[in-house]
């Protein structure tokens, strides 16, 4: 069965401290994984995309990490903000023409001034 | 690039009341769309995606329908609401190896 599990499920740090989230999955095949940024009570927005090849990615403070062959990721957030407070989303898609997009419950990032 | 809009933002309803949500498409053509609903701590569920006019696939069993009368509108409706229908509902668009962009979510109350 297609699944994306992301640890932890909640994280609290203080303003300035780099923190990790994980995401495993085990979509298969796969074809690309993304993690979202939802801030409270809107959508979702892309932080980052990584197909197969792509073994990692930034934006901004932000650094996603691909493993492919254990089917891991993580999204490492540098020098955190308040702003950053926030819930991060890893969603994988599969490899085939009718694979559904399948969405982490996400991490509940909480940064403390 | 991309935008989806989506509205209302809030939405409290009565029991039985129908239901009509709206989502439009901005800065592309022929997108696949996707209604998923989001309940506390449990991820995203999705409802219905679309990959093209009038071509509606539903992925659970439920209260809700949905719509494509046109290339860039997305409508996800209900005739009689349920309490269990509550919750925050995202409209959300995209193409082949694109990310997948989100409205803003309509938050429904049934009361």
């Amino acid at each position: 069965k297609n699944q994306v599990e992301q640890s932890p499920q909640s994280l609290i740090i203080l303003e300035g401290k780099n923190c990790t989230l994980q995401c495993n999955y085990t979509v298969s095949p796969f074809s690309n994984l993304r993690w979202y940024k939802q801030d409270t009570g809107r959508g979702p927005v892309s932080l980052t995309i990584m197909t197969f090849s792509e073994n990692t990615k930034s934006n901004g403070r932000y650094t996603a990490t691909l493993d492919a062959d254990t089917k891991q990721s993580s999204l490492h957030i540098t020098a955190s903000q308040l702003s950053d407070s926030a819930s991060y989303i890893c969603v994988v898609s599969g490899g085939n023409r009718d694979d559904k997009i399948i969405f982490g419950k996400g991490t509940r990032l909480h940064i403390l001034p | 690039s991309q935008t989806i809009h989506q509205w209302p933002a809030t939405l409290v309803q009565p029991v039985g009341s129908p239901l009509s949500l709206e989502c439009t498409v901005e800065g592309t053509s022929n997108p696949n769309l996707y209604w998923y609903r989001q309940a506390a701590g449990r991820g995203l569920q999705l409802l219905f995606y679309s990959v093209g006019i009038g071509q509606i696939s539903s992925e659970v069993p439920q209260n809700l329908s949905a719509s494509r009368p046109q290339d860039r509108q997305f409508i996800l409706s209900s005739k009689k609401l349920l309490l269990s229908d509550s919750g925050f509902y995202l409209c959300a668009g995209d193409r082949l190896n694109s990310p997948l962009h989100f409205g803003n979510g309509t938050r429904l109350t049934v009361t």
